[in-house]
């Protein structure tokens, strides 16, 4: 597979336990933020999205905090399956053209 | 099936060759993205376009060139002027309006040979 967890921040959980992965967005006029995992070898998959009007959006095992006075977003999945093993990366994006900036990432490595 | 397709998956370049990634999507999107990514980094986005002959560079376009011929189709030319061209390449794609969420290929790795 492609080495695409190379010297990122790694976040290890055990089966079952929740997880929480963080993200700190540097542009305060982002107004829309997506979440996206990427197993190794393939393209990022869309999870879930939060517009700044929202403080939490919930989808299936997984959650979307946004705090805009700090500029932080974060991820909670929970009931963690060996799935969930992937990067995971968040998006922001500001105004007209869809220009989307993604950070670098977060490995989360499932412990069976 | 809907989707994006990139091919190939791996791809080699000799040294002063220029090569091309394609890139297909039936989704019925109009905009669509080249993205760069290296080990341990995000995604950079290379070249994105809106509409069918129109594109735009994104934060690292040098060495690279594309054209949008269809609205299908959005293939991205590695050059012989990209000295560093080894990277997994995502293509993506949008419904046109703001804040959409991108649909991702499953890339295609780059190495020189």
């Amino acid at each position: 597979g492609e080495s695409v967890g190379l010297h990122l921040p790694t976040l290890s959980v055990q089966e079952g336990d929740n997880s929480i992965i963080n993200c700190a967005y540097s542009n305060s006029a982002s107004d829309y933020f997506i979440w996206y995992k990427q197993e190794s070898g393939k393209g990022p998959q869309f999870i879930i999205d939060i517009r700044s009007n929202m403080d939490k959006r919930q989808g299936q095992r997984v959650t979307v905090l946004l705090n805009k006075t700090v500029k932080h977003l974060s991820l909670q999945i929970a009931a963690t399956q060996p799935g969930d093993s992937a990067v995971y990366f968040c998006a922001e994006s500001s105004g007209g053209y869809q220009k989307v900036t993604f950070g670098t990432g977060t490995k989360l490595q499932v412990i069976p | 099936d809907g989707g994006i397709t990139q091919s190939p998956k791996y791809l080699f370049r000799k040294e002063g060759q220029n090569v091309t990634l394609s890139c297909e999507q039936n989704l019925n999107h109009d905009a669509m993205y080249w993205y760069r990514q290296d080990p341990g980094q995000g995604l950079r986005l290379i070249y994105y376009s809106q509409i069918v002959n129109d594109f735009q560079k994104g934060d690292i376009a040098e060495g690279y060139s594309v054209s949008r011929e269809k609205k299908e189709s959005f293939p991205l030319t590695v050059t012989s002027a990209q000295k560093n061209p080894t990277a997994f390449y995502l293509c993506a794609s949008s419904p046109t309006g703001y804040g959409n969420i991108q649909y991702f290929g499953a890339g295609t790795r780059l190495s020189v040979l």
